[in-house]
């Protein structure tokens, strides 16, 4: 069974400019994550969805971040205009719902760095 | 106060020693408790997950839960330098009668087995 793609890997990017990430799920996993995770911290959720609604996005900063789920498949995370603070590991993860909690299974990550 | 909290370590064990991994947890909503290991540059992968007071093992791991002292454990017996790595433990709390629940990180804890 293939596990979450992202790509891309790494992303060198300078201040104002904008940067987009992409995440396919594993298949039949109908909940999907977006984390940032700084260095040395844990991951820290941006936002989820249920098949394409977001359902929880109480953290992503909406003034700069968006984030979209066509078809309820891949998603694509956005960042217009990056800031150096936004230099981090974006990971995507998916999971099936279950009752007690769900199993998210990761990404490799996309490293960015903002010059 | 942090919803999650780890001693960031490093931890550093002796080959075939036992290492204990510890975490609080503010939340006393708090029902399902999960521990991931993360190696250096790759994504979080699962190691267990516990629900209820006691102990769960799993081959050479062992969590531990005490939701009256919030307190959750990671015990991994017979270390192996294999092992070395960031040891997450995560949260989650369930709202407004839905299985969604929201999974908070900890900072995680740098584990080292040395031969």
């Amino acid at each position: 069974e293939a596990g979450v793609v992202q790509s891309p890997r790494y992303k060198i990017i300078e201040k104002k400019q904008p940067v987009a990430f992409w995440c396919n799920p594993i298949s039949g996993h109908n909940t999907l994550y977006w984390y940032r995770q700084n260095l040395g911290q844990g991951p820290e959720l941006l936002i989820r969805y249920e098949n394409e609604e977001a359902v929880d996005d109480s953290q992503l900063p909406k003034d700069r971040f968006s984030a979209e789920r066509l078809k309820g498949v891949d998603s694509t995370l956005k960042i217009q205009p990056a800031e150096l603070g936004d230099s981090a590991v974006y990971l995507c993860a998916s999971s099936l719902v279950r009752p007690l909690g769900d199993e998210q299974f990761f990404g490799p990550g996309t490293r960015l760095t903002v010059l | 106060q942090k919803e999650v909290e780890q001693n960031s370590g490093p931890l550093s064990v002796p080959e075939g020693a036992i290492a204990s991994l510890n975490c609080t947890y503010s939340d006393r909503g708090s029902q399902s408790f999960f521990w991931y290991r993360q190696y250096s540059g790759k994504s979080p992968e699962l190691i267990m997950f516990i629900y209820s007071n006691g102990d769960k093992e799993d081959g050479r791991f062992t969590a531990q839960l005490n939701k009256a002292s919030q307190y959750v454990s990671l015990l991994i017996r017979d270390s192996q330098p294999s092992d070395s790595a960031t040891y997450l433990c995560a949260v989650i709390r369930f709202s407004g009668g839905t299985s969604y629940g929201k999974l908070t990180f900890g900072q995680g804890t740098i584990l080292t087995v040395h031969p």
